[in-house]
């Protein structure tokens, strides 16, 4: 099945502590992105890349890095968590670029304290 | 401010009654709006979109309209059901220092009630 995944889908975590969300996808797509989903601001976009090794920022880039080793996986690093980063998150991928239709995954909802 | 208006914020309508939801973008230059439905706890799934060439199209129940002069494009959903209640995000493209980027509105809670 085509498909976005995320991983993990829940997570509480406090002020400073590391953590990666995984994102894979399996429809040999070039373009991936991550978005965060906050209440009254619809979708903002962290970082996109159109291939392996090209990653650029998005809207709201600040306290993310991403990378993009391989063509299925685009993980999405916080290296010292704030709480202003308890969102919702959703990775999504597409054929070549934001002209083709988005695959979004199913989110990962993330709780700094 | 933000470049993607979207209205209204919510919407209520009875099972079988039309529903119309109206975005407004900023950048004259944008030429690709897509139209996203995201239900209670899943990603954004895309249900229409349409390119600055084209004013209208329709796929069913669903159409959009797009008045480029204005600068605003428009979700029209006809005799809707129990099943459209969701969330619904307008976006635009937008050129950013030789990049295009996708714009989303703040998103429209679309509920049907039988």
């Amino acid at each position: 099945e085509a498909q976005v995944t995320q991983n993990p889908r829940y997570l509480i975590t406090v002020t400073g502590k590391k953590l990666t969300v995984t994102c894979s996808q399996n429809m040999n797509h070039e373009y991936m992105s991550w978005y965060r989903q906050d209440p009254g601001l619809g979708l903002r976009q962290i970082y996109y890349s159109m291939n392996v090794e090209v990653t650029d920022k998005g809207d709201v880039p600040e306290g993310y890095k991403v990378s993009r080793k391989e063509k299925r996986n685009f993980p999405l690093i916080l290296e010292s968590p704030s709480p202003n980063q308890t969102s919702l998150y959703f990775c999504a991928s597409s054929l070549q670029d934001l002209y083709n239709e988005q695959f979004f995954g199913p989110g990962t909802r993330l709780t700094v304290l | 401010g933000e470049n993607v208006e979207q209205h209204p914020s919510t919407l209520s309508v009875q099972e079988g009654d039309s529903a119309v939801i109206k975005c407004t973008y900023s950048d004259s230059a944008s030429n690709y709006f897509p139209w996203y439905k995201q239900e209670l706890g899943k990603g954004p799934q895309l249900i229409i979109d349409i390119r600055s060439n084209v004013g209208e199209k329709k796929d069913q129940r669903i159409a959009v309209t797009l008045n480029k002069t204005a600068k605003h494009f428009s979700l029209h959903i006809t005799e809707t059901q129990p099943e459209d209640s969701a969330v619904y995000f307008c976006a635009a493209s937008k050129r950013r220092w030789n990049t295009d980027k996708l714009i989303f509105g703040t998103g429209t809670r679309l509920q049907v009630f039988p």
